[in-house]
């Protein structure tokens, strides 16, 4: 089935640094592609997707392009706030279920 | 106006017991799940409904069963707790995209406890 990597963290950074968190995919055809945000003590939430190739999915001044080269769906964002702080999940869909990656622990520092 | 409501959010018991955890969504959609996610954040699915009917059981211990009296709920009941079940389950629901999974709400999660 469909899967998605994740690259692992955790990440601490200092605001308005760049953020970069990788994330590839292995499927058969042309999954879509999503990328989930956990604040500290709350559910999941859909912070942008993409549903074919090409396509840029953004949010909240996070950003992750559909590359079907590549196998990629990178998340950005050009300026991190302490409030970025969160855990960040990649994943596709695969077979009437998502299939998530590890999870990328994200702190932001003042 | 909470669209993916969990009960209770804290749960506390001792080995052995029975415990459930309930699940509501008022976003009208089809599908519904259950999640465990460990002390890693790793999330992994164990159940989905679709319409009151089980679609996905993933390899999950038989202590663990969902029920869902309608397309609206669905509660995980969980029989002789171990120490392993401690986690934070989560419940997400969904209609089907155009072209496969679209978008899951989740709920805020149960932190359960066994000691």
């Amino acid at each position: 089935g469909n899967s998605v990597t994740q690259m692992e963290g955790p990440v601490t950074l200092s605001e308005e640094a760049f953020l970069t968190i990788n994330c590839t995919y292995t499927a058969t055809g042309y999954p879509s592609l999503f990328w989930y945000v956990q604040y500290p003590g709350e559910g999941l939430q859909l912070l942008l997707k993409a549903t074919k190739a090409d396509d840029k999915g953004s949010n909240k001044g996070f950003e992750a392009t559909y590359r079907k080269e590549t196998t990629s769906f990178h998340l950005e964002k050009g300026s991190v706030q302490v409030s970025d702080s969160a855990v960040y999940f990649c994943a596709t869909d695969n077979d009437y279920k998502l299939s998530f990656g590890a999870g990328t622990t994200v702190t932001v520092r003042a | 106006d909470t669209a993916v409501s969990q009960t209770p959010k804290y749960l506390v018991t001792q080995m052995g017991n029975d415990k459930s955890i309930k699940c509501e969504q008022n976003l009208g959609h089809d599908t519904m799940y259950w999640y465990k996610q460990d002390s890693k954040k790793f999330l992994k699915i164990m159940f989905s409904y679709n319409n009151k009917e089980l679609i996905i059981n993933e390899t999950v211990p038989n202590r663990f069963s969902p029920k869902s009296p309608d397309k609206a709920h669905l509660n995980l009941h969980i029989n002789s707790l171990e120490l392993g079940d401690s986690a934070v389950y989560f419940c997400a629901s969904s209609s089907p995209g155009l072209a496969g999974v679209d978008e899951q709400f989740f709920g805020p999660g149960t932190r359960l406890t066994v000691l």
